[in-house]
């Protein structure tokens, strides 16, 4: 039972690198989040993508796009990265946008920006 | 005020005891209502969903309060493994987006 799986767990980049963030899950749902979770400001949403096709900005987008692949497969990329994006992110989905639904997370990326 | 807010604690409570968190909200169009627990360094779990009715699952109870735009979580005979953060989370109204309270820390001593 995977569920939402991310790539990678764990990330050191140095300032102005740039990488993708994989996200993937397997429960046919529609919908697909990307938060990020600092110290002392909760979960806020980056970008989210309501169903294959489609994505939306959230809370938060500065500095990321992102690209719905596939029903499965949601990913981040930070194209120059900044000490500003130190985080964890995490990776949702639910089977569709409407907020009655609740969400299910991977696991994380643990990102650090020197 | 903030639109989810939560006391931060830390509650540090003993085996078998029974402990109560509240979460207020400010938008009094928020339709749907989760706790979600999170252990440390992990990821977010949904706990439960909060019902007009309120609703109970084992030892813990989920209740909504609409007059004064809060729900609260109720955890009965609390055992070592409740430990961890949890974490209400409200709609904003008619959109589609969730707004995530920052958390309150419980800590389930022996």
């Amino acid at each position: 039972n995977a569920g939402v799986t991310q790539t990678p767990k764990f990330q050191v980049l140095k300032t102005g690198q740039s990488m993708t963030l994989q996200c993937a899950q397997d429960m046919n749902h529609n919908s697909m989040y990307w938060y990020r979770q600092d110290p002392g400001m909760g979960l806020r949403l980056i970008y989210y993508s309501a169903s294959e096709g489609t994505t939306d900005k959230g809370e938060v987008p500065n500095g990321y796009n992102v690209s719905r692949l596939n029903k499965r497969e949601f990913s981040l990329r930070l194209e120059s990265a900044a000490p500003s994006q130190t985080s964890v992110y995490f990776c949702a989905s639910s089977e569709v946008v409407d907020s009655n639904q609740p969400q299910h997370f991977g696991d994380g990326t643990r990102l650090s920006i020197l | 005020r903030k639109e989810v807010e939560q006391d931060p604690g830390p509650f540090n409570v003993p085996e078998g005891a029974t402990v109560a968190f509240n979460c207020t909200y400010s938008n009094s169009a928020s339709q749907s209502f989760f706790w979600y627990r999170q252990d440390c360094r992990k990821e977010p779990k949904l706990l439960m969903s909060v019902y007009s009715s309120g609703n109970e699952d084992g030892r813990f109870t989920a209740q909504l309060n609409r007059a004064s735009q809060y729900i609260s979580l109720l955890i009965r005979d609390s055992k070592l493994s409740d430990s961890a953060t949890y974490l209400c989370v409200v709609n904003a109204g008619n959109n589609r987006k969730l707004i995530w309270g920052l958390g309150t820390s419980l800590a389930v001593n022996p």
